[in-house]
C-alpha cells in the first residue's frame, strides 16, 4: 500500500541550528502539507504546497520556516534557526489531485527535539 | 478565532458498547468534516468524512453532522479494545484547503 515516508524519525539539535525534515509523498499525490504536534497538544497546520508553490500557510509558518520540492519525489521542511519551542512531532501529509481537501494521508512523523 | 472543540476525555466504555464522541466548530462556513484516529505516538489516520447534514455509516462507525448547530459526532458501535486511541475532529473552513484539528478525545475501551 502506498505511504508517505518521512526522515529522520527523530532528530536532536541544538538551539540555533538549522534542521531539514524530509518527506516522500505518495507518488500520484499533488498536494503536500506539513503539520506539527507539540507533545500533548493538538495537530497544527503549518503550510500547504501545490504546483511548486505555497498555497496556504499559518501564522506559525514564519520566516524561520521554508518548504521546497527539490526534485520529483522529495518535499522538505527547513527550520533555519531552531528554538526550544520548535520541539514537536512534524507530520508530512499528502492528498491526490482529485481527492477531497481533508482526506489526507499522513507520514509517521519526524520528532524534533531542540536542546 | 476559528476553533474546533472536543472534550479531552478520557471516555471510558466497556467492550461491546457504543462510544459517542462529539465535536463543535466555530466557523459557520465550514464545508467538510473529518474524523481521524491517532494511536499514541503515531500519526493521524482518516476514518470518516462527512459533508452534508445527517448520518453517514461505514462499518461500525457512524458520523453525524448538524450544520445548524455546528456539531459533528462519531459513534463507534461494538467498541473493541483496539479502538482505544485519541479521536481527532478536523474541519475545512470556507475557502481553505488546510484542516483545523480539535485537541482530540481519548477513548478507552475496557475489555
Amino acid at each position: 500500500e502506498p505511504e508517505v515516508t518521512q526522515t529522520p524519525s527523530h532528530q536532536v539539535t541544538q538551539m540555533g541550528q538549522e534542521v531539514i525534515l524530509r518527506c516522500v509523498p505518495i507518488s500520484n499525490h499533488l498536494y503536500f502539507y506539513w503539520y506539527r504536534q507539540i507533545l500533548g497538544q493538538k495537530v497544527e497546520f503549518l503550510v500547504s504546497f501545490y504546483n511548486n508553490e505555497i498555497s496556504e500557510k499559518s501564522e506559525i509558518f514564519d520566516d524561520q520556516f521554508s518548504v521546497e520540492r527539490p526534485d520529483g519525489s522529495n518535499f522538505t521542511l527547513k527550520i533555519r534557526s531552531t528554538k526550544l519551542e520548535d520541539s514537536a512531532m512534524y507530520f508530512c501529509a499528502s492528498r491526490e489531485a482529485g481527492g477531497l481537501t481533508g482526506e489526507l494521508f499522513f507520514g509517521e512523523g519526524s520528532r524534533l527535539t531542540v536542546l | 478565532q476559528k476553533e474546533v472543540e472536543q472534550n479531552s476525555g478520557p471516555l471510558s466504555v466497556p467492550e461491546g458498547a457504543i462510544a459517542s464522541l462529539n465535536c463543535t466548530y466555530s466557523d459557520r462556513g465550514s464545508q467538510s468534516f473529518f474524523w481521524y484516529r491517532q494511536y499514541s505516538g503515531k500519526s493521524p489516520e482518516l476514518i470518516m468524512s462527512i459533508y452534508s447534514n445527517g448520518d453517514k455509516e461505514d462499518g461500525r462507525f457512524t458520523a453525524q453532522l448538524n450544520k445548524a448547530s455546528q456539531y459533528v459526532s462519531l459513534l463507534i458501535r461494538d467498541s473493541q479494545p483496539s479502538d482505544s486511541a485519541t479521536y481527532l475532529c478536523a474541519v475545512n473552513g470556507a475557502g481553505r484547503r488546510a484542516l483545523t484539528f480539535g485537541s482530540g478525545t481519548r477513548l478507552q475501551v475496557q475489555p
